[in-house]
């Protein structure tokens, strides 16, 4: 299957910064990224939907000032969550599909983000 | 999007057939059924898809009835590698592919 990386895989920041998360897809343009968020012993939740060149499109509930989303090529995609607090403390996940229709999406290996 | 409906946990023993089946009562016509696996601190891993009838890779084989109301992941004589969770979506071909997870079914191989 296609590869998606994120980076970093592990942070850990202090309350009040803002932490960058990359997706990146590795062996395909992915016209369309998705951001999503785990917490322990939980389903995944989809933060917001990404396409390039255009605005991120928020889940309810999702504040679109605090995680920034920036999709900005074919191949990459940024989350900042700004002003970090110990309740954002969880694992985030993106995946990446190109096409339309019936592509499959791919995900990367998440990131654990810990604000002290 | 359809919900889906699957058992939230399966025990099974190391060379058995394990069969997940997931019910989605409302799926639409244009609507295709995908399948994840998770391992805890990774992100989730594609296993297969499928839109009606059978579906079969390498990894797993997919049964889709003619109504499409459910749908049943197979696999074949499953190893400890493969204790993880299972996710059964239901995707809208004209959704832009958004996904919405389940809780999915927590399978367990027991030597």
């Amino acid at each position: 299957g296609a590869v998606v990386s994120q980076h970093p895989s592990r942070v850990i920041c202090k309350s009040g910064t803002s932490v960058k998360i990359e997706c990146r897809s590795l062996d395909f343009q992915a016209t369309t990224m998705f951001w999503y968020r785990q917490f322990p012993k939980q389903s995944l939740m989809l933060m917001a939907t990404s396409n390039e060149g255009s605005k991120a499109t928020y889940e309810q509930g999702v504040e679109k000032d605090k995680f920034l989303i920036n999709h900005a090529s074919l191949t990459l995609s940024t989350l900042t969550v700004t002003s970090a607090h110990p309740e954002d403390s969880s694992f985030y996940i993106c995946s990446a599909r190109g096409g339309t229709g019936r592509e499959t999406q791919y995900f990367g290996p998440g990131t654990r983000l810990l604000v002290l | 999007l359809a919900k889906t409906t699957q058992p939230i946990s399966m025990d099974s023993y190391e060379g058995q057939e394990v069969n997940i089946t997931c019910s989605h009562n409302n799926i639409a016509t244009n609507d295709y059924i995908t399948w994840y696996q998770q391992f805890p601190s990774q992100g989730p891993r594609f296993i297969i898809q499928g839109y009606k009838t059978k579906v079969t890779n390498e990894v797993a084989s997919l049964f889709i009835p003619a109504d499409r109301k459910s749908s049943t992941l197979s696999l074949p004589r499953v190893s400890l590698s493969d204790t993880a969770v299972y996710y059964c979506l239901v995707v809208g071909y004209n959704q832009g592919g958004k996904l919405i997870f389940g809780q999915g079914t927590e399978l367990s191989v027991k030597p």
